[in-house]
């Protein structure tokens, strides 16, 4: 089976501070995904990678940036916490071809004080 | 651009009624559909898949049929269980897309005793 692992459940910083959320997968997938999960706006994509060091905006990038220099990992860095930022992340991870799937971790829920 | 809807929920249903959720999309080309459940405080797990027009995609008792004409993938499942209380999300990849996907809005199910 397919293993995302995001590397906290839980996570409260405080405004100002960079904030870095790890993501590993094991499947040797070429994409990589970040979400943001919010009541009532659903799953909005914030960054994505198709390959190592490429790198794409999604839906809703601004305040975040991403990092991928190896293939099984991509992380999400909040350069500058706010309140607004307050969330669920999902990382996910696909095979390229368009009829694969996307595999998701466990999520994390980060906090913005 | 590529879009999901699905129908707003919650969902209520009394234990071993049929489940019905519907999902129409609208897409260039011929995208691969899918989709997911969400346990409370969990990331997305993928249910099923359909990859071509008539595909049928089944699993744990949930069915969904591709159907091109109707542009629809409606999940279905003939006798539920509390244990589906989750909430469910329709999803579809493009093969334009850069390997985005495009999720629905999402519907909670609650299944009572």
């Amino acid at each position: 089976d397919v293993k995302v692992t995001q590397s906290s459940r839980y996570l409260v910083k405080r405004t100002g501070e960079k904030v870095f959320l790890e993501c590993v997968q094991d499947m040797d997938h070429e994409n990589m995904f970040w979400y943001r999960q919010d009541p009532g706006l659903g799953l909005r994509l914030i960054y994505f990678s198709y390959d190592v060091k490429m790198k794409e905006k999604g839906d809703i990038p601004e305040g975040y940036s991403v990092s991928r220099e190896k293939k099984e990992r991509f992380s999400l860095i909040l350069e500058s916490a706010s309140t607004n930022q307050t969330s669920m992340y999902l990382c996910a991870s696909s095979l390229g071809g368009s009829d694969q799937p996307q595999h998701f971790g466990d999520g994390t829920r980060l906090s913005i004080l | 651009g590529n879009s999901v809807t699905q129908m707003e929920g919650p969902v209520t249903l009394s234990e071993e009624a049929f489940l019905t959720i519907n999902c129409t999309y609208t897409a260039t080309g011929y995208p691969s559909l899918f989709w997911y459940v969400q346990y409370p405080g969990e990331g997305l797990q993928l249910l099923l898949k359909a990859t071509k027009a008539d595909d049928k995609g089944s699993n744990k008792g949930f069915e969904a049929t591709y159907r091109k004409e109707t542009t629809s993938f409606h999940l279905e499942k003939g006798s539920v269980q509390v244990s589906d209380s989750a909430v469910y999300f329709c999803a579809l990849r493009g093969p334009d897309s850069w390997g985005k996907f495009q999720f629905g809005a999402g519907t909670q199910v609650v299944v009572t005793p």
